[in-house]
């Protein structure tokens, strides 16, 4: 079964806007990634973020994490047609880094 | 290679017949992960090996499922006696620590049994 939830389930924006999906996951967490989905394609790792942090950047991308909401959000900043994706939050438990789960994805479209 | 290799990448399968997955992971990568993605769905975890070693295997659905990595470098994922609800894309995924971060994907295989 899946971890938790991604919202929302689809986003769709014009080039130039930001974009925000947020994560919740059910248990406690040893780190929380971000992976990216072209069509047809396999998972692109975007950037990872561990339990003691609360906050990290990585050129357009912005994650913050809060561990006692148990959430995550994903920003892109100024998107392009090629951000268009589904993205996937992951998180690997406390005690088990040895699996990934992952929560349903959010499928985001940019309009050119 | 340079990525993390995956064949076939298209199986069509007769309901009943064994299939074998191939995954080549990228040269130097400890970790090896198997998962299956149904569609619209994100990845579900089915094993994980450590070189040759197979050390989770928790998330395999049934004895039907058997996956080996014998020389610790290339893995196959094996399904006998394919039913339809095995039809999903299969992703392989290295890592270059033993764990599950930063791991790299392959395509996958989709699987489509009739």
């Amino acid at each position: 079964s899946q971890q938790g939830e991604e919202d929302p389930q689809a986003l769709s924006i014009q080039e130039g806007e930001n974009a925000t999906m947020n994560c919740s996951y059910k248990t406690s967490i040893n780190n929380l990634q971000w992976y990216r989905q072209n069509s047809g394609r396999g998972l692109v790792h975007l950037i990872l973020i561990r339990s003691n942090e609360r906050e990290k950047h990585s050129g357009r991308l912005r994650v913050t994490l809060d561990t006692s909401k148990k959430s995550s959000s994903l920003l892109i900043t100024a998107s392009r047609a090629a951000d268009t994706a589904s993205y996937f939050c992951a998180t690997d438990q406390s005690g088990s880094a040895r699996q990934l789960t992952f929560g349903s994805g959010t499928q985001l479209t940019v309009l050119p | 290679g340079a990525g993390v290799s995956q064949s076939p990448r298209y199986k069509v399968a007769k309901r009943g017949q064994d299939v074998a997955l191939r995954c080549d992971p990228i040269s130097g990568h400890v970790s090896l992960f198997w998962y299956q993605q149904a569609l619209g769905q994100g990845p579900e975890f089915l094993t994980y090996f450590q070189n040759e070693a197979q050390l989770d295997k928790s998330g395999l659905p049934s004895d039907r499922f058997f996956a080996e990595r014998p020389e610790g470098s290339v893995s196959t994922l094996k399904i006998q006696r394919t039913q339809q609800e095995d039809s999903a894309v299969y992703l392989c995924a290295s890592s270059l620590v033993p764990q599950a971060l930063r791991a790299f994907f392959g395509q996958g295989t989709r699987l489509t049994v009739v």
